[in-house]
């Protein structure tokens, strides 16, 4: 039983062009949403992460969009540079020692 | 500033065969926890800890056992390997609940 769905599976952007995530959730208890991002041969590492009493959050060229009524949450990276190229993850949770539920990944590829 | 440390990083079992993965963190993190990586299916939680001496099942425990003597230890025993345990082993703790985890770089096992 998924309870976050991620897509799409893999994404191709053009270097400076606008990569976006996207992510949905069943349970409307979650009120914390991470990002991870996860390069080849290494541990997943936190990105950004969400609450749910706004509707954005900006870190440099990394947004989080958050729509509670549609229980949907983007990441944009914005001016794409093949250093994202990587894996990223959503996640929910509970806050407190309920176990984040990750997305199934995003395999994302910058290209010059 | 040592994190999360994983070992071994490479491991090859034949079927039937036991085994424990080392997790060790130095950050005095009360939530520790177990993921598995494979293709196309993200993070699954095989165990999770919030503090020693506690102990819970995530998603997909079963073939794992795993215990929490101390804080800064939480390894992961695989009972008998079969094939299907062939997977990237991530282990990771958090500060403060669930939600900000710290990854360490992975264990890959093959179950032959």
């Amino acid at each position: 039983q998924q309870q976050v769905k991620q897509s799409p599976q893999s994404l191709i952007v053009q270097k400076g062009g606008i990569s976006i995530i996207n992510c949905a959730y069943e349970n409307t208890a979650f009120d914390y949403f991470p990002w991870y991002q996860q390069f080849p041969g290494k541990g997943p590492a936190l990105l950004i992460a969400i609450r749910p009493d706004v509707s954005e959050k900006k870190e440099g060229r990394f947004t989080i969009s958050f729509n509670k009524s549609a229980k949907q949450f983007s990441l944009h990276i914005m001016d794409s540079q093949p250093g994202d190229s990587a894996t990223y993850f959503c996640a929910a949770t509970v806050s407190g020692n309920t176990p984040l539920v990750f997305g199934k990944g995003t395999r994302l590829s910058v290209i010059a | 500033n040592a994190g999360v440390t994983q070992t071994p990083k490479f491991q090859v079992l034949k079927t039937g065969q036991s085994m424990t993965l080392q997790c060790a963190q130095d950050m005095n993190h009360e939530y520790m926890s177990w993921y598995r990586q494979d293709p196309g299916m993200g993070l699954r939680l095989i165990h999770y800890s919030v503090g020693a001496g506690i102990t819970d099942q995530g998603e997909v425990p079963n073939g794992y056992n795993v215990s929490r003597s101390t804080t800064e230890d939480f390894p992961l025993r695989l009972l008998s390997a079969a094939p299907s345990q062939t997977s990237v082993y991530f282990c990771a703790s958090s500060p403060s609940g669930a939600g900000k985890l710290f990854f360490g770089e992975g264990s890959r096992l093959t179950v032959l």
